[in-house]
This record gives C-alpha cells, structure tokens and sequence, in this order.
C-alpha cells in the first residue's frame, strides 16, 4: 500500500535551516509528482513547491523562493524539503503530498513533521 | 493567484443533517477542483476531484458539484465520523496550487 513517511518533529533556532524527509513507498516513486505543504498552528494549508517525476523541474511558491530547496534520492525513494533562514512564522506542521499529474490532486499524504522555531 | 473563498468558515450541525459547503474561485478554474477532509492532528485526506468525482473509498454521502468559479461540497446525512475541517484546492495552476480557507464543521 502506498505510504509517506516523514521524519520527526524539529526544534530550530531562528536563522537555522531544517531538512524534512519524506520516504516513499508501495508505488513507483519516480512516476509521480510530489508537493510540500505546510500547516501553521490552528491556520489553513499553504503550498510550497512541487517536483516533476523525473526530479528536473521544480517549482517553488513565490513567498519560498530562495529559502526553499526540495531534493531526493531515488536510490531510496525519499524527497528532502530543506528550508534556510529560519523565522517564528515558519513554525509549522510540514506535509509531503503525491500527486499523479501537475494538474492533479494530492492522493496520498505524509503523517506531517512539525518544525518549531524558537530561540 | 487564484484565490478560494470558503463559505461558511465555521458551521455548526447534528448528526443526520444535510450540510453543504460553498468554494468561490477568483477566475475560472474549469473542473480543476479538489476537496479534502481534516480531522484535527490527522493530514488532509482527499475525498472530491474534478469537482464531482468521488475519490476511492469514501463514502457516497459525500459529493461535490460545480465548475467555472462556484463549487460545493455536499455531506447527506452527517455522520459523527464527519466533524472535521474541509478544505477546497484549485489544481488549475501550479503557480501557485491554492486552498481555501477552510470550513470547521462541529457537532451541534
């Protein structure tokens, strides 16, 4: 069956970077598209940036851009969200997400990673 | 972007009721709608896409209608299974992928 599987919850000081995982399994990793999104405390879901199956597009929301670095491995089916800079209102539960096409929705989610920014 | 405009942002109902949640895009996004469910400390779990198609496994209580700029998400005959955050996502354009603000539906 397919499941995403996050790595554990992170404490981070400000200006810190934070590396996420998300290791895939139960499908072809390199046949669909992945997303991150996160979830600020008690707050709605916002997108960050998307990999194409062949790992050579991806596309980073425009508030992410420069900070925001999504890598992986297909040696071990795993996505890397890596994120620089960090601030208090990055504090967030982060999701990795499948997606079959650009256009399509996201069937199957990670369990989330919580990041905590605090100094 | 393409912003999505969740109607109403918090309701309140009883087991049995029908309920009916409305996402209005800020242009045209054909059928390139999707809606999720989320139970609190749980990810999203999709339920609706293309507007109307029912994912796998979910219950046929659920359904969801619309295209161009208004769509909504219908619950006939809420369960207690049911009380939870509803989400509407636009796949139109990734540049950015947008959700709406969200719908919590709590028990009367």
């Amino acid at each position: 069956q397919v499941q995403l599987v996050q790595s554990g919850a992170e404490v981070k000081r400000p200006g810190a970077s934070v590396k996420v995982s998300c290791k895939a399994s139960g499908y072809t990793f390199t046949s669909f598209h992945m997303h991150w999104v996160r979830q600020a405390p008690g707050q709605g879901l916002e997108w960050m940036a998307i990999i194409n199956p062949d790992g050579d597009s991806i596309t980073y929301a425009r508030r992410f851009q420069g900070r925001l670095t999504l890598t992986r491995d297909t040696s071990t089916s795993t996505l890397y969200m890596e994120l620089n800079s960090l601030r208090s209102d990055d504090t967030a539960i982060y999701y990795c997400a499948r997606a079959t096409l650009s256009y399509s929705p996201f069937d199957f989610w990670g369990q989330g990673t919580l990041v905590t920014v605090s100094s | 972007d393409i912003q999505l405009t969740q109607s109403p942002s918090f309701m309140s109902a009883s087991v049995g009721d029908r309920v009916v949640i409305t996402c209005r895009a800020s242009q045209d996004i054909s059928r390139f709608l999707a809606w999720y469910q989320q139970r609190p400390g749980k990810a999203p779990k999709l339920l609706i896409y293309a507007a109307s198609t029912l994912q796998s496994g979910v219950p046929s209580r659920f359904s969801g209608s619309g295209s161009g700029t208004e769509f909504t998400l219908t619950i006939r005959s809420l369960q207690p299974e049911d009380f939870a955050t509803y989400y509407c996502q636009q796949v139109k354009s990734y540049l950015p992928i947008t959700f709406g603000q969200g719908t919590r539906l709590e028990s009367k």
